[in-house]
């Protein structure tokens, strides 16, 4: 089983839309969860961080279930520019952020 | 721009040769990760240094890799007698700070493509 699991997608959505990505972990003793995101042929760029409280950027919200070890990412009011792929990532470590990604979902939005 | 750099952007080689590449991370980081990334993947832990200590090495860095990062700031990786199966992205990342809790900061990558 992998560590970090994702739908690999892709989602294919209207402008405007809402769209929720989902991820599971297997390691319980993951220290801390984030969501990334990677153009194509580019780097990945942290887009927020998953608190168990959950929390909120814009039009972004990620939520945190520790006892299930299930992650997701909810993007209401889908721009074209968030067509991207989007990397779930767990820290396994306490000493240093030693991060072990998903395989990334895929986001396509159309006009 | 102050980000990570990485050089080069893309290294075609034959099976069989040598390559380094070169990590300049965010001055004054003091910590530098690198990763691996194939087509259709995430990215995957390599190795990580605080300061010029190599502190932890993933399994998936075999006896050909190697990694320096002599005076705690810029950091070179390089791969021997290279397969067809190093052909990937190699990611450089850094950050600052002690814990847990610091976000890391990728570069660009260098793509290498072996023949």
């Amino acid at each position: 089983r992998k560590e970090v699991e994702q739908d690999p997608g892709p989602f294919n959505v209207p402008e405007g839309a809402t769209v929720a990505f989902n991820c599971t972990y297997s390691n319980s003793a993951s220290q801390s969860f984030f969501w990334y995101r990677q153009d194509c042929r580019k780097e990945p760029k942290l887009l927020m961080s998953v608190y168990s409280s959950g929390n909120e950027d814009g039009r972004f919200t990620a939520q945190l279930n520790r006892a299930s070890q299930y992650i997701s990412l909810l993007i209401r009011d889908s721009k074209l520019s968030d067509s991207a792929t989007y990397l779930c990532v767990v820290n396994m470590n306490t000493g240093f952020q030693k991060l072990v990604f998903g395989t990334g979902t895929r986001l396509l939005v159309s006009p | 721009d102050t980000g990570v750099s990485q050089d080069p952007r893309h290294k075609i080689t034959k099976r069989g040769q040598n390559v380094t590449f070169r990590c300049d991370p965010i001055s004054e980081h003091n910590r530098l990760y690198w990763y691996r990334q194939t087509l259709g993947q995430g990215p995957e832990f390599l190795t990580y240094f605080q300061n010029e200590a190599q502190l932890e090495k993933s399994r998936l860095l075999s006896d050909r890799f190697s990694a320096e990062r002599p005076k705690g700031s810029f950091s070179t990786l390089e791969i021997q007698r290279t397969e067809q199966g190093d052909s990937a992205m190699y990611l450089c990342a850094s950050s600052f700070g002690l814990g847990s809790n610091q976000p890391q900061h990728f570069g660009d990558g260098t793509r290498l493509s072996i023949l």
